[in-house]
C-alpha cells in the first residue's frame, strides 16, 4: 500500500518558469511533510518541510503548500535553474513515528 | 556540524559472498539511524532502523542484517549476496526529538554479480 505517492515520475520546466512537484498521501495521521532533492549517485538532501499546522512554507526559492482536506502537498521551485534539475522525493510522517514514508520520486530537468 | 560517512562508496561483489557496510555519525549523540536501499528507477525503501544501541527494526524481511554495537555506528551485513541485493544504500540519523528530519549519507553503490 503507497501511502505516499508521486504520480508523475518525470517533469521537464524551462529555465526561469516556476517547477510545481506534486505528492499525495493517503494516511490521516501524517502530520509532518517534507521535501528531499538527489542528485545521481549521492544521498538525498533535505530541501524543506512542513507541519500539518500550515498551510505553506517558503524558503528562498522553494515553496511548500499542504492541502490537508485534499492530501495534497506540492512543492514550488521558482525561479527554477538547471541546478535543480534532480530527483524530488516528498515524505510524511507522523508525532511518535521515528520512521519516514517516501514517495517514489519526480525526476525534474530544468530545459536551459 | 553532524557529519555521516558510509563506506565503501562502491562494491562489486561476487554471489554466495558476504557483505558488511559501515555508517557513522559525528557531532550528535543517540541518533536514531536507518539503512535504506534504492533499487535502480525506484524509491527509497527502508530497511532497518535503530533507536538506541542493540535495538534494531526489520521492515522487510530480506537476505540482510543490520547491527548497531556503538551509538553512532551502524552496520548493514549479509552473510550470502543474492542478485537481488544489488541497489544503492543509503545510511542516515535523525534526532529522534522535536524534528522529523532525517539526513543521509553520500550512499553505497552495490553490484552483485
Amino acid at each position: 500500500d503507497q501511502q505516499v505517492k508521486q504520480n508523475s515520475p518525470s517533469l521537464s520546466v524551462q529555465e526561469g518558469r516556476i517547477s510545481i512537484l506534486n505528492c499525495d498521501y493517503t494516511n490521516s495521521m501524517f502530520d509532518y511533510f517534507l521535501w528531499y532533492k538527489k542528485y545521481p549517485a549521492e544521498g538525498p538532501t533535505f530541501l524543506i518541510s512542513i507541519s500539518s499546522i500550515k498551510d505553506k512554507n517558503e524558503d528562498g526559492r522553494f515553496t511548500v503548500f499542504l492541502n490537508k482536506s485534499a492530501k495534497h502537498l506540492s512543492l514550488h521551485i521558482v525561479p527554477s535553474q538547471p541546478g535543480d534539475s534532480a530527483v524530488y522525493f516528498c515524505a510524511a510522517s507522523h508525532f511518535g513515528n521515528e520512521k519516514l514514508t517516501f514517495g517514489t520520486g519526480t525526476r525534474l530537468t530544468i530545459i536551459p | 556540524s553532524q557529519t555521516i560517512h558510509q563506506w565503501p562508496a562502491t562494491l562489486v561483489q561476487p554471489v554466495g559472498s558476504p557483505l558488511s557496510l559501515e555508517c557513522t555519525v559525528e557531532g550528535t549523540s543517540n541518533p536514531n539511524l536507518y539503512w535504506y536501499r534504492q533499487a535502480a528507477g525506484r524509491g527509497l525503501q527502508l530497511l532497518f532502523y535503530s533507536v538506541g544501541i542493540g535495538q534494531i527494526s526489520s521492515e522487510v524481511p530480506q537476505n540482510l542484517s543490520a547491527s548497531r554495537p556503538q551509538d553512532r555506528q551502524f552496520i548493514l551485513s549479509s552473510k550470502k549476496l543474492l542478485l537481488s541485493d544489488s541497489g544503492f544504500y543509503l545510511c542516515a540519523w535523525g534526532s529522534g526529538t522535536a524534528t522529523y528530519e532525517q539526513y543521509f549519507g553520500p550512499g553505497t553503490r552495490l553490484t552483485v554479480t
